[in-house]
């Protein structure tokens, strides 16, 4: 079955910078790459998703990107602010077997 | 919050019971799911439904199991067999169909813990 990496599992940052969190797959027939955000004490939430015929997307301060190539997206979160601290989740689907696949999750804290 | 709804909040288990979580949704979507989360470890799979009447193992389905009698709802069941079943439980729902199927859209999760 599909197994997905995440790195890092905590990433502290000064408001201000950029953060980026890395993910790999090892189903090459995985076609759609969605970002979960989850709040402290809250559901998670879609904050952004890829397709596989798309290599960058981007919506305001965060962009993701996929290298079909060598199995790896990366989620990009620019000019970072306090209410970006969550912890934020990346996923691979394969239609066949219709399901998501996550994973371990990042901690992401952005210092005042 | 509407749309989905987990009940309850939190849960305790005493050894050798089973307990049922609740998991209710009004967006008319097909499918539902069950994960895990533990810390750490990100969101397993436990079970999931695309329709009424049917329901698939997901990753880590033994100790646990489903029923789905009705389109609104995906109780699920954490029996004795479930050796370690303190965790967060998240229930989900997607649209069926072409490019939605894969978009979750999560209830506010139930701590479970032994006692």
């Amino acid at each position: 079955g599909e197994n997905v990496e995440q790195h890092p599992s905590t990433l502290s940052v000064q408001e201000g910078d950029s953060a980026v969190i890395k993910c790999t797959y090892s189903d090459s027939a995985s076609n759609y790459f969605p970002w979960y955000k989850q709040e402290l004490g809250k559901r998670p939430q879609l904050i952004i998703d890829i397709r596989s015929n798309v290599g960058e997307k981007k919506d305001q301060r965060i962009a993701v990107t996929l290298n079909k190539t060598a199995k790896h997206f990366s989620l990009h979160i620019t000019e970072t602010q306090p209410e970006d601290s969550a912890v934020y989740f990346c996923a691979a689907f394969k239609a066949a077997g219709n399901k998501l696949t996550f994973g371990g999750g990042t901690r992401v804290l952005v210092k005042p | 919050d509407g749309g989905i709804t987990q009940s309850p909040k939190y849960l305790f288990r005493k050894e050798g019971q089973n307990v049922t979580l609740s998991c209710e949704q009004n967006l008319n979507h097909d499918a539902m799911y069950w994960y895990r989360q533990d810390p750490g470890q990100g969101l397993r799979l436990i079970y999931y439904s695309q329709i009424v009447n049917d329901f698939q193992k997901g990753d880590i389905a033994e100790g646990y199991s489903v029923s789905r009698e009705k389109k609104e709802s995906f109780p699920l069941t954490v029996t004795s067999a479930q050796k370690n079943p303190t965790a967060f439980y998240l229930c989900a729902s997607s649209i069926q169909g072409a490019q939605t199927n894969e978009k979750l859209f999560f209830g506010s999760g139930t701590q479970l813990s032994v006692l």
